[in-house]
């Protein structure tokens, strides 16, 4: 079975102060790694997907990144619009074309 | 173009009676998903369609839900009898391409939230 954990569950920084999120997966055969934000009473917006490890995505402030157990999103100078859930998701072998999602990490950059 | 296009956004309703959840995929998009989403448990599947075709229903929690997808514009959730623990954001998602494509990207709709009192 899929499993994508996510951390942290939620982090505070402050304007322009730059981090990484984490996601660590299990994958029987990764067909895909995803990220999409989702800001309050929305549905999520695909981000990025990565497929082999040492793959890079840039977008803006972000950079995903993916290694063969876990992918990180690189957040730099951030700014109080970049505040939203950001949810890491995998495609296995055996899923089809299906998601499995973590829980998201809860982001709030402040002024 | 629409993205995905679900409805009701909001739902209050009271235990036991059915609730309808309806969606309208991307056009030419012939993967769909029902996901749902609480605080506790994530982002959950609950079926998956094909070419309209059901193909993984292992999601669905019991046989209080129900999936159909009639065709390639319209699918529907319906919950009957609903309960209280159904409470939750119920997403529709779709995608272009199916199988062992590894390419392709799924969009959601905003959600439809429901509260059964």
């Amino acid at each position: 079975e899929d499993q994508v954990t996510q951390s942290p569950e939620a982090l505070r920084l402050q304007e322009g102060e730059s981090s990484s999120l984490n996601c660590s997966y299990t994958v029987s055969g990764l067909r895909g790694l995803f990220w999409y934000r989702q800001d309050p009473g929305k549905g999520p917006e695909f981000l990025f997907t990565l497929y082999s490890a040492g793959e890079e995505k840039e977008k803006e402030r972000l950079k995903a990144t993916l290694t063969k157990k876990e992918s990180f999103l690189h957040i730099t100078a951030p700014k109080p619009e970049d505040s939203a859930t950001y949810l890491c998701a995998v495609r296995g072998h055996q899923g089809y074309s299906t998601l499995t999602f973590g829980k998201g990490t809860m982001l709030l950059v402040s002024p | 173009d629409a993205g995905v296009i679900q409805s009701p956004r909001h739902e209050v309703t009271e235990m036991g009676q059915e609730v309808t959840l309806r969606c309208k995929p991307i056009s030419g998009h012939n993967s769909l998903f029902w996901y749902r989403q609480t605080m506790m448990r994530g982002l959950e599947l609950l079926i998956y369609f094909n070419n309209n075709v059901p193909i993984d229903d292992s999601g669905m929690p019991e046989d209080r839900f129900s999936a159909k997808m009639p065709n390639a514009s319209f699918s529907t959730l319906k919950i009957q009898p609903s309960e209280p623990r159904d409470s939750a954001v119920y997403f529709c998602a779709s995608s272009t391409r199916t199988g062992e494509d590894s390419g392709n990207t799924i969009y959601f709709g905003e959600g439809s939230w429901l509260t059964v009192v």
